[in-house]
């Protein structure tokens, strides 16, 4: 069955280090996204990417990276620089044209040890 | 810019109960509008999608909504919850044509449904 794979579940992580969630998607999907979930705030943009080797910001891009060298595969990097990087990262694709809703991963759980 | 308000943050309710749950989106332009369900653990999974026609949506699981252009609502409802409805329910609208469409989802409402 076709789907997004996001991995790892669980991740943790040190102040100070950056990290690199992953995702892949045997959708055949133009389209990915990142979005952050915390409680109370629903989903918000990270990084959108509508083709390979192009990407734009999200409502709030400050503090992550991503690249998208495949068509499959869109990780998100969390850096140093995000100072408040705990919460839940779901990724999610869509064939980009119009009408069309995203499929969503299982997410990934990020935690500052 | 457009954005989705979902004013109810938390609803319990006993099994066999109706559903309400309220949607109000701003934007100067047709919409296209979804339902999102997240059981506890598990994906977001779409429930139901408006993008024209009738505005009365038949989703999965027996959900429904209505679209009220005039009060830039979609309700999501239910006429008798399950305790496995349990779950965090997202509002979302994207604009209707034009390349990349942008979502914009609610704040999200987590139902809890007591046996």
């Amino acid at each position: 069955d076709g789907g997004i794979t996001q991995s790892p579940k669980y991740l943790f992580r040190k102040e100070g280090q950056n990290v690199t969630l992953s995702c892949e998607q045997n959708l055949n999907h133009d389209a990915m996204y990142w979005y952050r979930q915390d409680p109370g705030q629903g989903l918000r943009l990270i990084y959108y990417s509508q083709i390979v080797n192009d990407f734009q910001k999200g409502d709030i891009a400050e503090g992550y990276s991503v690249s998208r060298e495949k068509k499959e595969s869109f990780p998100l990097t969390v850096t140093s620089a995000q100072k408040n990087p705990t919460a839940f990262y779901l990724c999610a694709s869509s064939t980009g044209t119009d009408n069309q809703p995203q499929h969503f991963g299982d997410g990934t759980r990020l935690s500052i040890l | 810019a457009q954005s989705v308000s979902q004013h109810n943050h938390h609803v319990i309710l006993s099994e066999a109960a109706s559903l309400e749950l309220g949607c109000n989106y701003s934007y100067g332009g047709t919409v296209n509008l979804f339902w999102y369900v997240q059981y506890p653990g598990q994906h977001l999974q779409l429930l139901l999608k408006y993008f024209s026609g009738d505005p009365l949506v038949k989703g999965i699981k027996g959900f429904e909504a209505e679209f009220i252009k005039s009060k830039f609502s979609f309700n999501l409802r239910k006429p008798s919850v399950q305790w496995s409805d349990t779950a965090e329910y997202f509002c979302a609208v994207t604009p209707p044509r034009g390349g990349y469409q942008k979502v914009t989802f609610g704040t999200g409402t987590k139902l809890q449904v007591i046996p």
